[in-house]
C-alpha cells in the first residue's frame, strides 16, 4: 500500500519569504512523485515531479522540490514566495506497478502581502 | 479541446436518483482515472481505466458505483440510488501511458445529493 503525508494544514509566509511545504510518502518499491496546485473552483495543476535522478526538481511558477529517500520526504520550497502562489498544494505518489496515484490531504498555503 | 472537459460542471440530485457524470479526456492520453474529493481533503482514488479496459476499481465505495469507458476515450462514472454521503467533487484526469505521467485534471463535476 502507498501513502502520503502533508503534516501542515496550513502555511502562512509573508511575500518575499522562503516557502516550505512538506511532505512525506510511503511506498513498496520505487516511489513516483508529484506536486500539484488548486486554486478556488478549479482542478488540480502539475506543479513537478520526481521520476529518477538529480533530487532537486524544478518545476513550474519557480517552485521546486526536494527528494530525500532517507527521509522518505519530497519538501516544496520557493525562495521567494508571491501573493500569487496562495492556494492548496496536494503532495502524491504513484508505486510503479500501481496505476493509481496516492493524494495527501492538501496544504493551504497562505502568502501576505 | 484541449483539456480534460467533464459535464456537468453542478449537479442537484434528490436521495435515490441516479446521476451519470462524463468525462473527456485530453485526446490521444491513454490513462483514464476517477477521483473524488470531499470537502477539505485530498482526492481519493475511484477507478482507473487503460484505452478501454478497466484495470482497478479498487476505489469504488459501493457496488452503487460503476464507471466505463467502452471505445476507450470518453468515460462515464454513473452512481445508482445516490445517498447523501455521495455528495462530494468528482475528478477526472487523464495521462500518458506509462506511471511516470502526471494527471491532467478536469475541473470535476460537483454533486449535492439532498
Amino acid at each position: 500500500a502507498q501513502s502520503v503525508a502533508q503534516p501542515e494544514d496550513q502555511v502562512n509566509v509573508a511575500e518575499g519569504n522562503p516557502l516550505t511545504v512538506k511532505c512525506t510518502y510511503s511506498v513498496s518499491g520505487n516511489p513516483y512523485l508529484f506536486w500539484y496546485v488548486q486554486y478556488p473552483n478549479r482542478g488540480l495543476q502539475f506543479l513537478l515531479k520526481y521520476i529518477t535522478g538529480d533530487n532537486l526538481v524544478k518545476g513550474s511558477y519557480g517552485f521546486e522540490a526536494e527528494f530525500n529517500k532517507s527521509q522518505t520526504s519530497f519538501h516544496l520550497k520557493k525562495p521567494s514566495a508571491l501573493v500569487s502562489d496562495s492556494a492548496l498544494y496536494f503532495c502524491a505518489v504513484r508505486d510503479f506497478n500501481a496505476g493509481k496515484s496516492t493524494f495527501g490531504d492538501g496544504t493551504t498555503l497562505t502568502v501576505k502581502p | 479541446g484541449a483539456g480534460v472537459s467533464q459535464s456537468p460542471r453542478y449537479k442537484v440530485a434528490k436521495r435515490g436518483q441516479d446521476v451519470a457524470l462524463r468525462c473527456d479526456p485530453i485526446s490521444g492520453h491513454v490513462s483514464l482515472f476517477w477521483y473524488q474529493q470531499a470537502l477539505g481533503q485530498g482526492p481519493e482514488f475511484l477507478t482507473y481505466f487503460q484505452n478501454e479496459a478497466q484495470l482497478d476499481k479498487s476505489g469504488l465505495p459501493s457496488d452503487r458505483f460503476f464507471a466505463e469507458r467502452p471505445e476507450g476515450s470518453v468515460s462515464t462514472l454513473k452512481i445508482q440510488r445516490t445517498q447523501q454521503e455521495d455528495s462530494a467533487v468528482y475528478l477526472c484526469a487523464s495521462s500518458h501511458f506509462g506511471d511516470t505521467g502526471e494527471l491532467f485534471f478536469g475541473e470535476g463535476s460537483r454533486l449535492t445529493v439532498l
